[in-house]
């Protein structure tokens, strides 16, 4: 069965560096998400991509952010300066059509923890 | 985004249904009703969902209120590997807003 899979599964880095969350999405999809989820707590949309483009971003999803498809299979979140707050599990997940008459697939995440 | 209300937890037997209620009064008219769960120490996995009528799969079914401002989850049997937290979602498209969800414990 086809899967969304992230890698690293775990990155360690220090406050201020920049970091780059990579994520190969199921081959046939066209919709692309990044989610977030602070130890304990809810998971949190972060942006949603289709088309090359952004279509939608919560406000989470400031200027430290960035999403790209830098090629045919992997689709990558940026953080530019890296804060204590941003330690969490960030899930990758993919659509073959928009979310809304269709189930994402979601990755195994990776733990993003910052110093 | 709609709103929903959902138990913070709820209780099950091993082999016994479960009925999961959400409510979601401010559910717009083309939103569907989605379902995911998440287990213990894994990424949110896909449930069901559905618009108006009630729908089946494998997992689960989902039973849709005829105004549309509450759904149930049905399991119908719950196993040990069934515990896990359930998000009822409202799913316009391109943004899914989770919520709390329920967390179901699975009895022995």
């Amino acid at each position: 069965e086809p899967e969304v899979t992230q890698t690293p599964s775990h990155q360690v880095t220090q406050m201020g560096q920049e970091v780059i969350l990579r994520c190969v999405p199921i081959s046939n999809h066209l919709y692309f998400y990044w989610y977030r989820q602070i130890l304990g707590q809810k998971v949190e949309f972060l942006v949603s991509f289709y088309n090359n483009e952004i279509s939608e971003k919560s406000e989470i999803f400031d200027d430290q952010f960035s999403v790209e498809r830098p090629d045919g299979s992997n689709f990558t979140l940026k953080i530019r300066s890296t804060k204590l707050e941003d330690s969490a599990m960030y899930f990758c997940a993919s659509s073959e059509w928009d979310s809304g008459n269709n189930e994402q697939f979601f990755g195994p995440g990776t733990r993003l923890t910052v110093l | 985004d709609a709103k929903t209300t959902q138990p913070n937890s709820m209780e099950s037997n091993e082999e016994e249904p479960v009925h999961l209620p959400c409510n979601h009064s401010t559910i717009s008219g083309t939103d569907y009703i989605h379902w995911y769960r998440q287990l213990p120490s894994q990424g949110p996995e896909y449930v069901i969902h559905g618009l108006t009528s009630n729908v089946n799969n494998r997992m689960a079914s989902l039973a849709i209120a005829e105004d549309r401002k509450s759904s149930t989850l049905i399991l119908h049997r719950a196993t040990l590997r069934d515990a896990a937290v359930y998000y009822c979602i409202p799913e316009g498209g391109f943004k899914t807003i989770f919520g709390a969800g329920t967390r179901l414990f699975v009895k022995a």
